[in-house]
């Protein structure tokens, strides 16, 4: 089945600097990758999603960039705010199949 | 703005005892999910439910587990016998379909405690 590995699991910025956030999928028939995040205490939700007929996605402050070649695709944040600090997962979707695999989370702290 | 609802928002039990987890999808969607979070950790996919019936479960989705959809908009998760290593965070989530993207939409939550 699909793995999903996620790194780092930790990561501190400035506020006002960019968070880069990797992942790597095993299943090259997966096609689709949301990112979720997840505030203490609270449900994940989705941020930013990316298909496989797209190499790069942005929306605002925030962009996805998937390399299929080398089954890696990336959260970049720029500009962070204090209300980034958050968890972040990564995770990806096969269209065969029913699920949606969760990488094991990145821990964003945005130092003031 | 539709939401997924879960009940209770916390349930402690004793080890050995039967928990029924309760979702209410939202009301369009048609795939029902029930996923863990063990505190600090990532969320793992337990089971995936379409048209009445399990269409993908995990390893961790063993007999204990089952899960039933008794009227048109009530999605639930029953642990036969809840156990020390069952105690973690449930999320219920839906889908409206499964064209290989759509968003997952996710329930604030079921936190279980077992002693």
């Amino acid at each position: 089945g699909e793995n999903v590995e996620q790194h780092p699991s930790t990561l501190s910025v400035q506020e006002g600097d960019s968070a880069v956030i990797k992942c790597t999928y095993s299943d090259s028939a997966s096609n689709y990758f949301p990112w979720y995040k997840q505030e203490l205490g609270k449900r994940p939700q989705l941020i930013i999603d990316i298909r496989s007929n797209v190499g790069e996605k942005k929306d605002q402050r925030i962009a996805v960039t998937l390399n299929k070649t080398a089954k890696h695709f990336s959260l970049h944040i720029t500009e962070t705010q204090p209300e980034d600090s958050a968890v972040y997962f990564c995770a990806a979707m096969m269209n065969r199949d029913d699920k949606i695999i969760f990488g094991k989370g990145t821990r964003l702290h945005i130092l003031p | 703005e539709p939401e997924v609802t879960q009940t209770p928002s916390h349930q402690v039990t004793q080890m050995g005892q039967e928990v029924i987890l309760r979702c209410v999808p939202i009301s369009n969607h048609l795939y029902f999910y029930w996923y863990r979070q063990i505190l600090g950790q990532k969320v793992e996919f337990l089971v995936s439910f379409y048209n009445n019936e399990i269409s993908e479960k995990s390893e961790i989705f063993d007999d204990q587990f089952s899960v039933e959809r008794p009227d048109g908009s009530n999605f639930t998760l029953k642990i036969r016998s809840t156990k020390l290593e069952d105690s973690a965070m449930y999320f219920c989530a839906s889908r409206r379909d499964n064209r290989g993207t759509g968003e997952l939409f996710f329930g604030e939550g079921s936190r279980l405690t077992v002693l």
